[in-house]
């Protein structure tokens, strides 16, 4: 255990329904990252966020994901509309930003099946 | 463009020493890591150089070569727990230190 939480583990929806996932860092870490990891594959970046304030989102993500962080502790993720090609493993990591090492540690991740 | 190459499978034996190649071209560098991720768990952390050489730790040491991208893990002893996938990440110094994860190596140890 990391330390970084996530709920739920898993989500079963039907094509064209919104889901929403949240994510609960290690409490001194100002950075939050989103990633979407596919069968086979490496984690893909989504968005991260530096307290409240998300610096930066991916190009591959639609206008469909929606990321906030309100507070700068936990975060949400949404996805509108989902479609069967969302289906994947949603994760979060957390880090404390310095000058050197970042390490990021991740949550257990949301098995996410679109149906 | 930002792209880190490793090999998709390594088969090895309990008791044995392995060696996970990693090369990488990405945006600026300021850092490697090396991650473990058992099948349906989250990845956690194992190793991080950002400087050239070899950082040990326990049975698992990293190297970093940056003037040629690349880098090593090297597991030594291995045992049965020890099958997984190891996936290589760099973070870069563009984009607001964006980490870029490699698609893995998945190792499956035999007795």
């Amino acid at each position: 255990d990391t330390g970084v939480s996530q709920d739920p583990r898993h989500k079963i929806t039907k094509r064209g329904q919104n889901v929403t996932f949240r994510c609960d860092p290690i409490s001194e870490h100002n950075r939050l990252y989103w990633y979407r990891q596919t069968l086979g594959q490496g984690p893909e970046f989504l968005t991260y966020f530096q307290n409240e304030a998300q610096l930066e989102k991916s190009r591959l993500l639609s206008d469909r994901f929606s990321a906030e962080r309100p507070k700068g502790s936990f975060s949400t993720l949404e996805i509108q509309r989902t479609e069967q090609g969302d289906s994947a493993m949603y994760l979060c990591a957390s880090s404390l930003a310095s000058q050197g090492q970042e390490t990021q540690y991740f949550g257990p991740g949301t098995r996410l099946l679109v149906l | 463009g930002q792209n880190i190459d490793q090999p998709t499978e390594m088969t090895a034996t309990e008791g044995a020493i392995v060696q996970i190649n990693c090369t990488y071209q990405t945006s600026g560098f300021n850092g490697l890591f090396w991650y473990q991720q058992h099948a349906g768990e989250a990845p956690t952390f194992l190793s991080y150089n950002v400087l050239d050489g070899l950082e040990e730790k326990g049975r698992f040491s990293s190297f970093l070569s940056r003037s040629k991208g690349y880098s090593y893990l090297l597991l030594k002893e291995l045992q049965m727990k020890d099958s997984a996938s190891y996936l290589c990440a760099v973070r870069g110094t563009t984009g607001g230190f964006k980490t870029i994860f490699g698609a893995g190596t998945r190792l499956f140890v035999k007795a």
